[in-house]
């Protein structure tokens, strides 16, 4: 109930292309879902966040698309650039709980 | 700003000996947490401080693990009679308050390396 599944593993997508990288939840008490960014040797940092009331939130190139019924939310990278390598987290909570549980986690490559 | 900043950044230790790893949240943030990510993994949750509030400590793996925060500010996290298994990287991040889906933001970590 409590895990978030994210997939795939590991992602390799050419420049300009579109990355998606996609999560799962089973506890329909969770109401926001964050996307964290980590390069390596440094620690996440919060990317982009959503809240069910809305099927998506987008900013600049990143997006993330929200299936309440389903329980999946995703991340989507638009024009997708070397900078982009990184690893992505996604994870959920309830607004009342400070815990965030977190998917293990998407090594994404963007080659030139 | 400053960030949350943790020390050291690397840490190189032998079997058996304890290591006491650091970490200086944002200032005014009162939530703490200390998260454990292994080579390629993700992030496991050990223990998480709140305030003046009794830790949780849920997340700890075993006894040799402990963690304090003193005046509401800087906290140790130390691992007593280290094991192989312990190395890993140990994040620590800190949010203005916990829950009301409050941002963590998260220090760059100590990578602890086991001999």
């Amino acid at each position: 109930q409590q895990q978030v599944k994210q997939s795939p593993q590991s992602l390799i997508v050419q420049k300009g292309g579109i990355s998606i990288i996609n999560c799962a939840y089973e506890n329909t008490a969770f109401d926001y879902f964050p996307w964290y960014q980590q390069f390596p040797g440094k620690g996440p940092a919060l990317l982009i966040a959503i809240r069910p009331d809305v099927s998506e939130k987008k900013e600049g190139r990143f997006t993330i698309s929200f299936n309440k019924s389903a329980k999946q939310f995703s991340l989507h990278i638009m024009d997708s650039q070397p900078g982009d390598s990184a690893t992505y987290f996604c994870a959920a909570s309830r607004t009342s709980n400070y815990q965030l549980i977190w998917g293990a986690g998407t090594k994404l490559i963007i080659k030139p | 700003g400053a960030g949350v900043s943790q020390s050291p950044s690397n840490k190189v230790t032998e079997k058996g000996k304890d290591v006491e790893l650091r970490c200086d949240p944002i200032s005014g943030h009162t939530a703490l947490y200390w998260y454990r990510q292994s080579l390629g993994q993700g992030l496991e949750f050990l223990i998480y401080f709140q305030g003046n509030s009794a830790p949780d400590k849920s997340g700890l793996p075993s006894d040799r693990f402990s963690a304090e925060r003193t005046g509401g500010s800087v906290s140790t996290l130390t691992i007593q009679r280290t094991q192989q298994e312990d190395s890993a990287v140990y994040l620590c991040a800190s949010s203005p308050r916990g829950g009301d889906n409050q941002p963590q933001h998260f220090g760059d970590g100590t990578r602890l390396s086991i001999l």
